[in-house]
């Protein structure tokens, strides 16, 4: 079946620091793989996406490449900031699952300044 | 206008009350969804419709009740809630899924949800 592995947090950065969050998936065929953030009191954003393998998708200085021959889609940051604090969650979306979202854990991740 | 909407923003019931959530896009897209979400877990989907007509329901209890009176609109009508159905119910919309991707959806803020 399809499924979603993230690495689990709370993951505690100091301002400045790189942001690797790693995300695995299983899946049959070709999945879109997506990365969403919630920061704190609000609602799932989109923040990055890939639709076939060898595509990087990058927002907001993040960045994440959608690699077949490892079946991962981490995402990374240069040097990350206080306004970054929020939960990371990896999703991937499937023909042959009716196309409906299928997440991961979910990271925290908190910036101290 | 890339925006989902959905009111009220917090909403406190008795287990007896009936009440309705609302979420609302014009970004034109056919496919609306309700999810629930409990504290620091990802959301869980209760229900998609496409084109106006309800495709997925993941076996919601029937006191949940989603309706979808045009393309843009979407409400979730709550009757006799439990306590452990307090959450954040979160609207999203999508193209309508196909089979070259890229459906990626967007969400509203989300309504929290307490049950007393």
């Amino acid at each position: 079946g399809n499924s979603v592995t993230q690495m689990e947090g709370p993951v505690t950065l100091s301002e400045e620091a790189f942001l690797t969050i790693n995300c695995t998936y299983t899946a049959t065929g070709y999945p879109s793989l997506f990365w969403y953030v919630q920061y704190p009191g609000e609602g799932l954003q989109l923040l990055l996406k890939a639709t076939k393998a060898d595509d990087k998708g990058s927002n907001k200085g993040f960045e994440a490449t959608y690699r077949k021959e490892t079946t991962s889609f981490h995402l990374e940051k240069g040097s990350v900031q206080v306004s970054d604090s929020a939960v990371y969650f990896c999703a991937l979306s499937n023909a042959g699952n009716n196309r409906k979202l299928i997440w991961g854990l979910g990271t925290s991740l908190a910036v101290n300044p | 206008d890339t925006e989902v909407t959905q009111t009220p923003k917090h909403l406190v019931m008795g287990m007896t009350n009936k009440k309705s959530l609302k979420c609302e896009q014009h970004m034109g897209h056919r496919a609306m969804y309700w999810y629930k979400q409990k504290a620091k877990k990802p959301p869980e989907l209760m229900f998609v419709y496409s084109y106006e007509k309800l495709s997925i329901n993941e076996s919601v209890p029937s006191r949940f009740s989603p309706e979808c009176p045009n393309s843009s609109l979407l409400n979730l009508h709550l009757h006799a809630l439990q306590p452990e159905d307090s959450a954040l119910y979160l609207c999203a919309s999508s193209q309508v899924p196909r089979a070259g991707g890229g459906d990626e959806q967007f969400f509203g803020p989300g309504t929290r949800l307490t049950v007393l």
